[in-house]
């Protein structure tokens, strides 16, 4: 089936530590994003990537960084210099930036991060 | 810029009750509306959509009217179920700038037995 593949599904991280959360997709989508989601804040938009080799800062980019090697995966780190990272991250994708024919983007199931 | 606002909840229904959550909207030239359903511990699904004015999206029982003239898009069910229990969040895209779907802040819903 096609779709969206994020892990670990949970991860634990002590302070001072980056780790990275994997997504990956195989809809032949250009483009793909990441968000962070917080309790009552909705999702807040923190790197997106229109085409592979190529990326953006979104909203909160300080403290993540990411990749665009392949189109079917766009990788996030959490580094240590994120002040808060504890969160539910999502990945999403779509045909192309602005959504493509339909306009809607279509998510995988989440990482939740914990720092310890 | 273009924006999302959704009623806040959290929501709390009774078994077959109905339900509207409201969703309006600012946005530059035409675009297209969406409601995502995230049930707990999951990612974001589509819902429905409507790409044009009085346009109405419409599966699972859920129900929104694309309303250029109130820029609205309020997602309506007759009668809601426990499994309905989710956080809803309304959504637009412009298809232009640089920027991709807009959201709202999500409402919860909690349906009681």
């Amino acid at each position: 089936d096609g779709g969206i593949t994020q892990s670990p599904k949970y991860l634990f991280r002590k302070e001072g530590q980056n780790v990275t959360l994997s997504c990956e997709q195989n809809l032949n989508h250009d483009a793909m994003y990441w968000y962070r989601q917080d309790p009552g804040q909705g999702l807040r938009l923190i790197y997106y990537s229109q085409i592979v080799n190529d990326f953006q800062k979104g909203d909160i980019a300080e403290g993540y960084s990411v990749s665009r090697e392949k189109k079917e995966s766009f990788p996030l780190t959490v580094t240590s210099a994120q002040k808060n990272p504890t969160a539910f991250y999502l990945c999403a994708s779509s045909t192309k930036f602005t959504g493509g024919a339909g306009g809607e983007l279509f998510f995988g199931e989440g990482s939740r991060l914990t720092v310890l | 810029g273009n924006s999302v606002t959704q009623m806040e909840g959290p929501v709390t229904l009774s078994e077959e009750a109905f339900l509207t959550i409201n969703c309006t909207y600012t946005a530059t030239g035409y675009p297209s509306l969406f409601w995502y359903v995230q049930y707990p511990g999951e990612g974001l699904q589509l819902l429905l959509k409507a790409t044009k004015a009085d346009d109405k999206g419409s599966n699972k029982g859920f129900e929104a009217t694309y309303r250029k003239e109130t820029t609205s898009f309020h997602l309506e069910k007759g009668s809601v179920q426990v499994s309905d229990s989710a956080v809803y969040f309304c959504a637009l895209n412009t298809f232009s700038g640089n920027t991709p779907l807009v959201f709202g802040k999500g409402t919860r819903l909690s349906v009681i037995a």
